[in-house]
């Protein structure tokens, strides 16, 4: 399993754009990689997955270069409620997922 | 439609005395995943259920712990003997693979405390 490394926390303020980035130097072929959020008190939830180059949805997007050895989350004009932790995973699907520290996020008015 | 659920939300049990924990995935889901989680800590991978493959139990701390599924449904993660360090929030989650997507889908919890 491909290991992952992201900052440990992040501070914020409101309206701000937020990039964490997730190094997964040894990402195999046919892994993916995988972010959740997860607020306190509750389980992770799905944010975004992808496979290379960039992804998009409702909530984030998610960059990734050509040698697919990182990733960047991107986190558009965040808000209180986005304080959470974040998660980067790598993996292909049906097999066990390893969550590492994750990212603190911690957003200010 | 419902989601993972987790029963009971909260348990406190004296050292040494056994503790079940059950996970209901969403019907449907043939992956189920169980993790623990210390506070202000990751996630740390216990088990995973597969259909009816053998279950990777990599994950298990020690021989105290042991999970069954039956059914290819609901899930039972057992623990004997507890300890005070086995104090954690158990998180179970199912997946159901679509294509190029394995989104898992996690559920309250369970809070053990062992006193």
């Amino acid at each position: 399993l491909a290991k992952t490394t992201q900052p440990i926390s992040m501070d914020s303020y409101e309206g701000q754009e937020v990039n964490i980035t997730c190094s997964h130097n040894n990402i195999a072929t046919n892994d993916y990689i995988t972010w959740y959020q997860q607020f306190p008190s509750q389980g992770p939830r799905f944010i975004i997955q992808g496979y290379k180059t960039k992804v998009t949805n409702e909530v984030a997007s998610l960059f990734i270069p050509a040698d697919r050895k990182s990733s960047t989350l991107s986190l558009p004009r965040v808000s209180l409620s986005d304080t959470a932790v974040y998660y980067c995973l790598v993996g292909t699907g049906g097999f066990k997922t390893i969550f590492g520290a994750g990212t603190r996020l911690f957003v200010k008015a | 439609g419902a989601g993972v659920s987790q029963s009971p939300s909260n348990k406190v049990t004296e050292k040494g005395k056994d503790v079940e924990l059950r996970c209901d995935p969403i019907s449907g889901h043939t992956a189920l995943y169980w993790y623990r989680q210390s506070l202000g800590q990751g996630l740390e991978f216990l088990i995973y259920f597969q259909g009816n493959s053998a279950p990777d139990k990599s994950g298990l701390p020690s021989d105290r712990f042991s999970a069954e599924r039956t059914g290819g449904s609901v899930s039972t993660l057992t623990i004997q003997r507890t300890q005070q360090e086995d104090s954690a929030v158990y998180l179970c989650a199912s997946s159901r693979y679509r294509g190029d997507t394995y989104e898992q889908y996690f559920g309250p919890g369970t809070r053990l405390t062992v006193t």
